[in-house]
């Protein structure tokens, strides 16, 4: 059983701040590492996937993989009231299927 | 409409009657999958589909049955639905022939109550 693992939550983090989700995986042959984004009630939609240790960022967002460690991260920098959400790590189990984690949720304080 | 669409999006049942679950996608990937969220567990993989004819099962396949004749749909089966089935089901497609070619696109979610 491939496990994803996420930091317990809920995090809560004022506005403009930087929000840190972390994640661990215990498949050590896993290559694609996603990060899922959920509002209340309604479905994930992908916000970030990184594939090489480093870091990855896109706007907001920076992921970073650590291979050696099977960490992954999420940073979500000047943090807005539209940025809480459950935030779903997901790692690749093969056959083009997504282990996920339980998810972190976040919530931004106005 | 384009996209991936799951119907019904609310249902409630009783203990042992059979539901089914539908899922329809409009963009003709050929993986399709069925999950289970269940507040502390995340998202868990009952059943998927690599293609059309092609099925297998996933982490919590028990008391659940798919089929898929066509690329387009993916049908879940509940035999005889149980309490411990109330749930959000999402389905959800992927096309390995496009980066990432491990992203999955998902469904609104079909909320079912076993009563």
């Amino acid at each position: 059983q491939k496990e994803v693992e996420q930091n317990s939550g809920p995090l809560s983090v004022p506005e403009g701040a930087i929000a840190s989700l972390n994640c661990t995986y215990s498949d050590q042959g896993s290559q694609s590492f996603f990060w899922y984004r959920q509002y209340s009630g309604k479905s994930p939609e992908l916000i970030m996937f990184i594939y090489s240790n480093g870091d990855k960022e896109d706007g907001r967002f920076t992921a970073q993989l650590n291979k050696a460690s099977q960490y992954v991260s999420l940073l979500i920098r000047d943090s807005q009231p539209s940025d809480s959400a459950t935030y779903l790590c997901a790692v690749n189990a093969g056959d083009y299927k997504l282990s996920f984690g339980a998810g972190t949720t976040v919530t931004v304080r106005a | 409409d384009a996209g991936i669409t799951q119907s019904p999006r609310y249902k409630i049942t009783e203990t042992g009657r059979q539901v089914t679950l539908m899922c329809h996608q409009t963009w003709s990937h050929s993986y399709m999958f069925w999950y289970r969220q269940d507040l502390g567990h995340g998202l868990r993989l009952i059943y998927y589909s690599a293609a059309a004819d092609i099925t297998d099962k996933g982490e919590v396949p028990d008391g659940y049955v798919v089929s898929r004749s066509k690329t387009e749909n993916f049908p879940l089966t509940l035999e005889s639905a149980t309490r411990s089935q109330t749930s959000v089901y999402f389905c959800a497609s992927s096309d390995p022939d496009n980066p990432p070619d491990n992203e999955q696109f998902f469904g609104p979610g079909t909320r079912l109550t076993v009563l």
